[in-house]
């Protein structure tokens, strides 16, 4: 299994407050992803990083910021959570383009 | 944008019986497609990919794809359904620049004992 991994696992926090869901990876893969996870919807692109500090917008980036200041981890940011931003959230790695992605476990947040 | 469509939110098989899954993609130039499965509070699983080598690709676990140009389509199929198979199942396809996936709202697939 390629080594992602996901922190925290569960969260559940309140409206308004800033959440960070953290990635980190083992692979050394240039590429990482953030995507969230809703019934009907399959999964969506928020955020990817295509190496440090190189970061670009997915189809649903309004309410996300995110950093990659090292390899290893790619932060996602919820400056102020939402109802809506109630999700499950998956990190994913690709080594190189055209490239398979490897997923991590996800982090199930809810916003009460 | 690069899109896909998975026709069928919910197949139901017996045990036994054939599996077939479509996936129909938009792309304007030939695609890298995908195939992953995703268990129940689980991250998604590679299956297979289609990378241009050859039309017919084998996965794990038995299963297979065909891509088809003419009909934009790369469906998944296995055999003979096991109940282990019981799960999510998403195509994804990436953008013309590679950067992207842009996956299916998928399919779940029930296995009938």
């Amino acid at each position: 299994d390629a080594g992602i991994t996901q922190s925290p696992r569960h969260k559940v926090t309140e409206t308004g407050t800033p959440v960070t869901l953290r990635c980190h990876q083992t692979e050394n893969h240039r590429y990482m992803y953030w995507y969230r996870q809703d019934p009907g919807h399959g999964l969506r692109l928020i955020h990817y990083s295509y190496g440090v500090k190189d970061t670009d917008k997915g189809e649903v980036s309004d309410g996300y910021s995110v950093s990659r200041s090292k390899t290893e981890d790619f932060l996602l940011t919820l400056e102020s959570a939402t109802s809506s931003q109630t999700s499950v959230y998956f990190c994913a790695i690709r080594l190189a383009i055209f490239d398979e992605q490897f997923f991590g476990p996800g982090t199930r947040l809810t916003v009460l | 944008a690069q899109s896909v469509t998975q026709l069928g939110s919910h197949v139901s098989v017996s045990e036994g019986a054939l599996v077939l899954l479509r996936c129909n993609y938009s792309s304007s130039v030939p695609p890298y497609l995908f195939w992953y499965v995703q268990y129940p509070n689980q991250g998604l699983q590679l299956l297979l990919k289609y990378t241009s080598a050859a039309t017919l690709v084998k996965g794990i676990n038995g299963f297979e794809a065909e891509f088809k140009k003419s009909e934009t389509s790369f469906h998944l199929t296995k055999p003979s359904a096991h109940m282990s198979d019981a799960a999510e199942y998403f195509c994804a396809v990436t953008s013309n620049t590679g950067n992207q996936f842009y996956f299916g709202t998928g399919t779940s697939l029930t296995v009938i004992p």
